[in-house]
């Protein structure tokens, strides 16, 4: 049974900083992995999906990078603003369509 | 490009009543997707459907939760009788096909009292 684990589950940082976002999955054999936000009280952003045969995905200040035989994704963002602040949240897929997802890292980032 | 379209946006019920979300995907996506969203947790999946066809609704707790997309396009998600523990956010995401990005809805905030 897939389980995802996300480190930290808060950071709070000053604008401009650079941030990693880390995920680790417990079940290696996943299709892809996507990242997503959530605004408080909204549904889910998709950020970046990454092909099981891909390292890494980058979308303007956004690159995921993904270790699939050690189980680790890591979402790194660069020089952040405000507007950044949410909860990101991982969820690998295995093949069957089900995304599994962790239970995300709240991001509050202040001016 | 419209994203997903989900209603109501709120919904506050007694437990035992009876309540139905609506979902209307991206124009074109085949599978659609229902999870189910608990405070402080990430969203599980409750119910794929692949067209008008059902995929995976192992985790649908099938003796008060049902679903369906009749003409593959919109879909339906009902709770009868609802309990307490059904309090979440009901999500609702398409994608093109199988195994591609999944997109979501809004979500539907239900409270039971």
């Amino acid at each position: 049974k897939q389980e995802v684990t996300q480190i930290p589950a808060a950071l709070s940082v000053p604008e401009g900083e650079n941030l990693v976002l880390n995920c680790s999955f417990t079940d290696s054999a996943i299709y892809n992995l996507q990242w997503f936000r959530q605004d408080p009280g909204k549904g889910l952003t998709s950020l970046l999906l990454i092909q099981s045969s891909q390292r890494e995905q980058t979308s303007g200040r956004l690159n995921a990078s993904l270790d699939k035989s050690s189980g680790r994704s890591t979402l790194y963002i660069a020089a952040s603003q405000p507007g950044d602040s949410a909860t990101y949240l991982c969820a690998p897929e295995g093949g069957t369509d089900k995304l599994i997802f962790g239970t995300g890292t709240r991001l509050q980032v202040f001016p | 490009e419209a994203g997903v379209a989900q209603s109501p946006r709120y919904k506050i019920i007694e437990k035992r009543q009876s309540v139905a979300f609506w979902c209307n995907p991206i124009s074109g996506h085949a599978t659609l997707y229902w999870y189910q969203q608990i405070l402080g947790q990430g969203p599980k999946l409750l119910i794929q459907f692949q067209n008008n066809g059902v995929v995976d609704d192992s985790q649908l707790p099938k003796d008060r939760f049902s679903a369906e997309r009749l003409k593959g396009v919109d879909s339906t998600l009902k709770i009868q009788p609802a309990k307490l523990e059904d309090s979440a956010v009901y999500l609702c995401a398409s994608s093109q096909n199988r195994g591609g990005e999944q997109f979501f809805g809004p979500g539907t905030r239900l409270t039971v009292l």
